[in-house]
């Protein structure tokens, strides 16, 4: 099976642009989760799509948001960028099924964003 | 809120050593504890854990949950320079639908 991809890998953006990134879930998973990774906070949860819909959320801004597409395929935005939104993000997918939940999270190899 | 701690922060030590590395949580409806190993790209998962007392073990690694006391370990025996890395623990909540990661343990193995 394929591992989990994300795109684009690198993106240089400046303050006040909008962002939006990929990923592509393993081959029949149907949960997708973003985490937003920095030096200072670690790996912190952003949200998590299951079947379209937004099933899970973290405590981040409005300006993160975020879809998943009918193939399982999800995007997140971040408008109006800010210094701080600069770090790694990482997609995570796993079958998300209940009630036999593995938990099992693939990460993909993220997307780092540098906002200047 | 959920709440996950990962000592120590930092380790050095030579190959051929074994290392523990602790986490402990404090989070509600906990459903399991995942371990990962990040390197300089994303985590790869290492071992989930569900019951107490119920040790995993991969080759030279190993982990055991202990719910009581509300932790976990993760021990590397034989320790090699490939062993370098950030390792990361993660607790899941089920209610929340979502994980909540430490802020990792940062082994370094030197030859």
């Amino acid at each position: 099976k394929a591992g989990v991809t994300q795109t684009p890998r690198y993106l240089i953006k400046t303050r006040g642009q909008q962002v939006t990134l990929s990923c592509s879930p393993i081959s029949g998973h149907r949960s997708v989760s973003w985490y937003q990774q920095t030096p200072g906070q670690g790996l912190q949860f952003l949200f998590e799509y299951f079947s379209e819909t937004q099933r899970n959320k973290g405590n981040f801004p409005g300006r993160f948001s975020g879809r998943q597409f009918s193939n399982s395929r999800s995007e997140m935005n971040v408008s109006t960028l800010e210094l701080g939104d600069s770090a790694l993000y990482l997609c995570a997918s796993s079958d998300g099924l209940a009630p036999r939940v593995r938990n099992e999270q693939f990460f993909g190899p993220g997307t780092r964003l540098t906002v200047l | 809120e959920d709440k996950v701690v990962q000592s120590p922060l930092s380790l050095v030590v030579h190959e051929g050593d074994t290392v523990t590395l602790n986490c402990s949580y404090e989070v509600t409806n906990f459903r399991s504890l995942l371990w990962y190993k990040q390197e300089k790209k994303a985590p790869t998962f290492l071992f989930m854990l569900t019951s107490s007392g119920i040790e995993k073990k991969s080759g030279r690694l190993s982990s055991i949950l202990d719910k009581k006391e509300l932790s976990s370990i993760l021990n590397i025996t034989a320790t090699q320079t490939g062993d370098s890395a950030i390792y990361l623990c993660a607790v899941h909540n089920t209610n929340a639908g979502k994980s909540t990661f430490g802020d990792g343990t940062t082994l370094t193995v030197k030859p």
